[in-house]
């Protein structure tokens, strides 16, 4: 069975610093992997989607991918209080999205 | 106007009850699912179309029925319902014809089964 593995949390850093989010999955077939947050009680909201190993920036959020390791990770610099949510992995393997159970982040003014 | 959304928002029912969820999306895309999800096991898949005439098994579809009435338009059913199918469904759609396919949610459905 395909699998996407996330540290559940609670991950906690004080505002303004970095937070770190990894992901790992099973399926070496992998082609696109995405991040979503999610509100407490609200639907996932996409972040950022990364497809070519290497670093993807945008704005604050950068995605990180190494198909070699099978892991993806999304750095949030400069963290603040909106940014505490949970913070959901999926990948595509060509067929349909597995998600991992996400990440809760709890950013500490 | 939210472009993918889901009635009712909450639902409270019984068990052994018929329900259907309804799901209707203003983006144009092609593809639409069905996902339940419980604290701590995350979004799991229950039924998912690639347009009108398919229809596929997800991962968890024990227990459940869907419908694809138009593109727009993608329905869930619980025909018995069951304690155990207390969760958070969302619906969500894709584009097949981008380059990098990605899904977007609707704002979800609670469920509760007494």
């Amino acid at each position: 069975q395909k699998e996407v593995e996330q540290n559940s949390g609670p991950l906690s850093v004080p505002e303004g610093a970095i937070a770190s989010l990894n992901c790992t999955y099973s399926d070496r077939g992998s082609q696109s992997f995405f991040w979503y947050r999610q509100y407490s009680g609200k639907s996932p909201e996409l972040i950022m989607f990364i497809y070519s190993n290497g670093d993807k920036e945008d704005g604050r959020f950068t995605a990180q991918l190494n198909k070699a390791s099978q892991y993806v990770s999304l750095l949030i610099r400069d963290s603040q209080p909106s940014d505490s949510a949970t913070y959901l992995c999926a990948v595509d393997d060509g067929q349909n999205f597995v998600f991992g159970p996400g990440t809760r982040l709890s950013v500490l003014p | 106007d939210a472009d993918v959304t889901q009635t009712p928002r909450n639902r409270i029912t019984k068990t052994g009850k018929r329900i259907m969820l309804e799901c209707s999306q203003t983006k144009g895309h092609d593809r639409m699912y069905w996902y339940r999800q419980d604290p701590g096991l995350g979004l799991r898949l229950i039924y998912y179309s690639f347009d009108v005439k398919d229809i596929n098994k997800g991962e968890i579809s024990d227990g459940y029925s869907v419908s694809r009435q138009a593109q727009a338009k993608f329905s869930l059913s619980l025909e018995s319902a069951i304690p155990n199918q207390t969760a958070l469904y969302f619906c969500a759609t894709s584009d097949s014809g981008t380059g990098v396919e990605t899904q977007y949610f609707g704002p979800g459905t609670r469920l509760l089964v007494l």
